[in-house]
């Protein structure tokens, strides 16, 4: 079972640079996130989408646009990367946004990014 | 969301000890989930908790929803070198549609 995929695993970017991360999730779940991973900080809400058609900002939004294209996939774009948009990053799914009665979110593997 | 404070931040276990690690909230949650996340892999679920009170086992794992709503801990029994790690809990408000996550407890195992 493939669950949450997500590419790239790794990249480099000069700053200033854009990209794209992709991720996909085969489990027919409703609602899609994005993470970042710093040591020290545990995960930090980047942006999320509730369900299809809808995406709303997390704890860290700036710097970073997002999109839903389907119900299956949530992209990640950096416009502009910067050094302090070194990070792992992580995407993720659930069947619902009410983590009751059973619903828990599933990662995918992570991309490290580092921006020099 | 909101940072929950997970403590301990670090612990060095000698195998076959028993360790605990503990997560509380200002505010009270419906949900709380445990993750482990080995190097270079992303978090995946330990153990899921949805009632106040609730106990669940998982093997070795063991944790419980505290009966306040506001915290919850994690108990490993009997650890074993591929407990190494960093565990997050994770926790939803009822009126939010995002977990909050701690900022994890890395476990090495002491030589």
């Amino acid at each position: 079972n493939a669950g949450v995929t997500q590419t790239p695993k790794f990249q480099v970017l000069k700053t200033g640079q854009s990209m794209t991360l992709q991720c996909a999730q085969d489990m027919n779940h409703n609602s899609m996130y994005w993470y970042r991973q710093d040591p020290g900080m545990g995960l930090r809400l980047i942006y999320y989408s509730a369900s299809e058609g809808t995406t709303d900002k997390g704890e860290v939004p700036n710097g970073y646009n997002v999109s839903r294209l389907n119900k299956r996939e949530f992209s990640l774009r950096l416009e502009s990367a910067a050094p302090s948009q070194t990070s792992v990053y992580f995407c993720a799914s659930s069947e619902d946004p009410y983590f009751q009665g059973g619903n828990t979110i599933y990662f995918g593997e992570g991309s490290w990014l580092t921006v020099v | 969301g909101q940072q929950l404070n997970q403590s301990p931040q670090s612990m060095f276990i000698q195998e076959g000890e028993d360790v605990s690690m503990n997560c509380t909230s200002s505010s009270i949650f419906n949900t709380w989930l445990w993750y482990k996340q080995d190097p270079g892999e992303g978090p995946v679920l330990l153990i899921a908790l949805y009632k106040a009170g609730e106990l669940t086992s998982n093997g070795r794992l063991t944790a419980q929803f505290g009966i306040t709503r506001k915290d919850s801990f994690l108990n490993i029994s009997a650890s074993i070198p591929s407990d190494v790690g960093i565990y997050f809990c994770a926790g939803h408000f009822p009126w939010d549609y995002k977990l909050s996550f701690g900022a994890g407890t890395t476990v090495t195992v002491r030589a």
